[in-house]
């Protein structure tokens, strides 16, 4: 069974970047039917979709966050990653992980989630 | 890009139909696949519906999907409510420049 975890700091400064990483377990992040994605999730409201990326590198992003954000993906560790740079309280989310086929962007495999409070 | 606007809100009885709906503010419903997922307090998303219409495994029958070209919605219908199907479901889609789209939710309380 696949199983994702999202790890990284819960706490960010102000106008720093937040950076996470999603491990993948169960099953090889190279795999060509599958993008993995980041969508987070501010406390008491909706899910906002921040961007993708697929095994050869190439990304896409939400173009309301575009100018911020930053994707990688480590085949050799079988983990992703995601920089938000200068954020602000706005960016205090829970922040998942997640796999969607590459052909209908259906996630089907989620992380449990990590909150990040941007805060001084 | 486009939108896609839920009621806030719906609420049932146990053993009633309930059905969510989800507008697509420009462009076609049927031009990408809608998926639903259902979220409980303190849970990630789990799909109840794929590709507009079909169910994973484990889902029971009791949801079902559906497209409507004519009002642009999908809509989310559950049958036989269950005390357990209180939840916050969001539908999502995709625009053809790969930029991914939920809308905003919709809080679901059986009564």
């Amino acid at each position: 069974q696949l199983q994702l975890q999202e790890s990284g700091p819960g706490l960010v400064k102000p106008s720093e970047t937040l950076s996470l990483t999603c491990t993948v377990s169960g099953g090889s992040i190279n795999r060509n039917s599958y993008s993995w994605g980041w969508i987070r999730q501010p406390p008491g409201r909706g899910l906002e979709w921040i961007g993708s990326i697929y095994y050869t590198w190439t990304t896409y992003y939400n173009p309301s966050l575009k100018s911020r954000v930053t994707m990688s993906i480590d085949s050799s560790k079988n983990h992703f990653s995601l920089n938000l740079s200068s954020v602000t309280a706005a960016d205090t989310a829970v922040y998942f992980c997640a796999r969607s086929y590459i052909n209908t962007w259906a996630f089907d495999f989620w992380g449990l989630g990590t909150l990040v409070t941007v805060s001084s | 890009n486009f939108m896609l606007t839920q009621p806030h809100s719906v609420s049932e009885s146990p053993g009633k139909t309930v059905t969510i709906s989800c507008t697509r503010s420009s462009g076609s419903i049927a031009s990408n696949y809608v998926q639903w997922y259902q979220q409980r307090p303190g849970s990630s998303p789990t799909t109840v519906i794929y590709e507009g219409i079909h169910r994973p495994s484990g889902v029971p029958d009791r949801f079902s999907g559906s497209i409507d070209s004519s009002s642009n919605s999908a809509s989310l219908t559950i049958s036989g409510l269950k005390t357990e199907d209180e939840a916050d479901y969001y539908c999502q889609s995709y625009h053809s420049s790969n930029s991914v789209v939920f809308g905003g939710g919709t809080k679901l309380t059986v009564l």
